[in-house]
């Protein structure tokens, strides 16, 4: 296992563009999460998967956010109808306790 | 609604001087955890600090966690410029989902 991976490492898309990112945890972790770094800032929650349930979503996952983990295996988020104030680093992580989240290598979105 | 500040924001240092990075964080919790980001990368996990008390060492940094005054330090003892980073903690929401909380954190430079 090599960790938690996470496709592609960059994305450049035009405005009003969807994209998609995907994240492949560690294969035993059933916890599954999504941050956002802008920067100068730190990571902030975006949503959580126990298994293929999501469990919670934070309020800055908008209606133009959508996030899966279809049989509790990998994940998608996706952003349909992009803004320039999506440009972000995207991080998922992924945990088999209730300590010791382990990170993917983020993915980082330029919206122009 | 758990908060994570940190201080300094930015913190700028000679070679081989010690200094001092404080976490306050808002509700009960009794873990806290120390990450380091490069630029442009992912989060490396620093420190897992389980318990009131918890003092561990790694090199030329170490952390503590004050369950009770809500603080969590991070010392750099002699610092060398390889130590030039981003350095968050983070505190774990007890609600149900353990999503980490993160501060803003505090980025460091050691000038040679």
């Amino acid at each position: 296992d090599t960790g938690v991976s996470q496709n592609p490492r960059h994305k450049i898309t035009k405005r009003g563009q969807n994209v998609t990112f995907r994240c492949d945890p560690i294969s035993e972790h059933n916890r599954l999460y999504w941050y956002r770094q802008t920067l100068g800032q730190g990571p902030e929650f975006l949503t959580y998967f126990q298994n293929e349930a999501q469990l919670e979503k934070s309020r800055l996952l908008s209606d133009r956010f959508s996030a899966e983990r279809p049989k509790g295996s990998f994940s998608t988020l996706e952003i349909q109808r992009t803004e320039q104030g999506d440009s972000a680093m995207y991080l998922c992580a992924s945990s088999s306790q209730e300590y010791g989240y382990t990170f993917g290598s983020g993915t980082r979105l330029t919206v122009v | 609604e758990l908060k994570v500040e940190q201080n300094p924001l930015f913190l700028s240092m000679q070679e081989g001087k010690n200094y001092t990075i404080y976490c306050n964080y808002s509700t009960t919790s009794d873990r806290l955890y120390w990450y380091r980001q490069d630029p442009g990368k992912s989060l490396e996990s620093l420190f897992v600090l389980l318990s009131n008390g918890a003092v561990k060492q790694e090199g030329r940094l170490m952390a503590s966690l004050d369950t009770k005054a809500r603080l969590s330090t991070l010392h750099i003892t002699a610092a060398v410029h390889d130590l030039s980073a981003t350095y968050f903690c983070a505190s774990w929401d007890t609600s149900g989902t353990y999503k980490y909380i993160f501060g803003t954190g505090t980025r460091l430079k050691v000038l040679a």
